[in-house]
């Protein structure tokens, strides 16, 4: 079975720009939780989505967003890019949600730098 | 609010070497707890996982044990081995409707030849 697939794998874009990151889940997964990834703040939950829905969201600013379609691939956007979201992009799937003992299985991630 | 502390690294160990590396949580009630491997530029990879008071966690030598009464689940191998090398993260989970991972600040671990 194949894995979480995320592209691009990397991308560099500017300051004000706006950029969005896709994710497939591993096959009849449902749920996608994205995580961002930078050395000063460690791993941190960006949001999760379950059947097209958002279900919980992490504390960033509004200018992050996602969404998921229909067949559980979901996509993550950043508008008006700062220096500071310059990360490592985590997207994670999963079959089911709210259960602690659920695994949640990673992909590569996408590279983002800022000029 | 929930937390994960992890043993600062780098770790730097001799090949065949034992690991300990010390990962406590605070949570309420009963999460599951994880970790992960992460290798020089690839993603998160699932080593092992624990869902209840003294599970034990194993995969690939590596081991863990909920232990629910000091809040800690330390990840141990008995012998390691250079390709072991890598930054490991120890994350916890909570029921209650939403799946959301929180992570320590993960362990670099090197091993030497």
């Amino acid at each position: 079975k194949a894995g979480v697939t995320q592209t691009p794998r990397y991308l560099i874009k500017t300051r004000g720009q706006q950029v969005t990151l896709s994710c497939s889940p591993i096959s009849g997964h449902r749920s996608v939780s994205w995580y961002q990834q930078t050395p000063g703040q460690g791993l941190q939950f960006l949001f999760e989505y379950f059947s097209e829905t958002q279900r919980n969201k992490g504390n960033f600013p509004g200018r992050f967003s996602g969404r998921q379609f229909s067949n559980s691939r979901s996509e993550m956007n950043v508008s008006t890019l700062e220096l500071g979201d310059s990360a490592l992009y985590l997207c994670a799937s999963s079959w089911r949600v709210g259960e602690q003992e659920e695994t949640q299985y990673f992909g590569p991630g996408t590279r983002l730098l800022v000029l | 609010g929930d937390s994960v502390t992890q043993m600062e690294g780098p770790v730097t160990l001799s090949e065949e070497a034992f690991l300990t590396i010390n990962c406590t949580y605070t949570a309420t009630g009963y999460p599951s707890l994880f970790w992960y491997v992460q290798y020089p530029g690839e993603g998160l990879q699932l080593l092992l996982k624990a869902t209840k008071a003294d599970d034990k966690g194993s995969n690939k030598g590596f081991e863990a044990t909920y232990r629910k009464e000091t809040t800690s689940f330390h990840l141990e191998k008995g012998s390691v081995q250079v390709s072991d090398s890598a930054v490991y993260f120890c994350a916890l989970q909570r029921s209650g409707g939403y799946n959301k991972l929180i992570f320590g600040a993960g362990t670099r671990l090197a091993v030497h030849p």
